[in-house]
C-alpha cells in the first residue's frame, strides 16, 4: 500500500467547472504539499499547509488532519489548468517526500 | 531569483552506455535532491544532500548509480551501465536548511532531464 492515495488519476473537465482532487496519507506529518507539474517535467510547488485552508487564486487547499486527507479545489477552470497535480507527504522528520502518483487533469474549451 | 538549473534537458543513450546530469541548486540552498519520475508515476527520491554530505540514499541503485556534490553546491548524477528501465525524468530540488528536522522547507525542482534508454 502507498503511503499516499491520491484520487482520481485521471480528470476531464469542461472549462469553468470546478474541480475536486483528493489526496489520503497513511504517515504522521507536520506539513502536505500540493505540486503542478506541467508537460515536459517542471514542477512548481502551488501550496504548503499543516491545517485548514489556503486560498491562491482559483485554487483553494485544504486539509484535515485528523482524518489525514487533503483536497485541491479549482474553482472555473480553465485550459491552462491542464497539468498532472501531486500530493506529498513528509514522513514527520527531515525534508523528504512520499508522493502520491498524481492526477492528470485536462480542462476543455 | 534565479531557479534550479539542471542540463541537459533530453538524452538519448543506448542500453549499457554512460550519461551523467548536473544540477545548479538556488543560491543559498543547502539541502539538493535527486528524483527519478517514472512515466505515469510520483517522483521516487534517489540521493538527498545536506552541503556536501549525503543525508539518505537508500533509494539509490549504487551498483549503477552514482551522484557527488564534492563542493556543497553544484550535483551530478551518473548512470554507468544504463538499462532500458531507467528511462525517466530526472528532476534535481533543492530547499533550505533551518537547522530543525521538524520544519518542513518548501523544495523548488527543477525543469528534469528526460532520459530514454534505447
Amino acid at each position: 500500500k502507498n503511503e499516499v492515495e491520491q484520487s482520481p488519476q485521471n480528470l476531464t473537465a469542461q472549462e469553468g467547472e470546478f474541480i475536486t482532487i483528493n489526496c489520503s496519507y497513511s504517515v504522521g506529518i507536520s506539513a502536505l504539499h500540493w505540486l503542478q507539474q506541467h508537460p515536459g517535467g517542471g514542477i512548481v510547488s502551488l501550496f504548503m499547509l499543516s491545517s485548514g485552508k489556503k486560498k491562491h487564486g482559483r485554487l483553494i487547499a485544504t486539509i484535515n488532519i485528523q482524518e489525514k486527507h487533503s483536497s485541491l479545489h479549482i474553482t472555473a477552470s480553465h485550459p491552462r489548468d491542464s497539468a498532472v497535480y501531486i500530493c506529498a507527504v513528509p514522513p514527520g522528520t527531515g525534508n523528504q517526500f512520499y508522493f502520491g502518483t498524481g492526477t492528470s487533469l485536462t480542462v476543455i474549451p | 531569483e534565479a531557479g534550479v538549473a539542471q542540463s541537459p534537458r533530453y538524452k538519448i543513450i543506448e542500453k549499457r552506455q554512460s550519461v551523467a546530469f548536473w544540477c545548479n541548486p538556488i543560491s543559498g540552498h543547502a539541502t539538493l535532491y535527486w528524483y527519478q519520475q517514472i512515466l505515469g508515476q510520483g517522483p521516487k527520491l534517489l540521493i538527498q544532500f545536506q552541503n556536501n554530505g549525503v543525508v539518505d540514499d537508500s533509494q539509490l541503485p549504487k551498483d549503477r548509480f552514482s551522484a557527488e556534490r564534492l563542493k556543497g553546491v553544484d550535483s551530478t548524477l551518473k548512470i554507468q551501465p544504463a538499462k532500458l528501465e531507467d528511462s525517466a525524468v530526472y528532476l534535481c530540488a533543492s530547499s533550505l536548511w533551518t537547522g530543525n528536522p521538524i520544519i518542513q522547507e518548501t523544495q523548488y525542482f527543477g525543469p528534469g532531464t528526460r532520459l530514454l534508454v534505447l
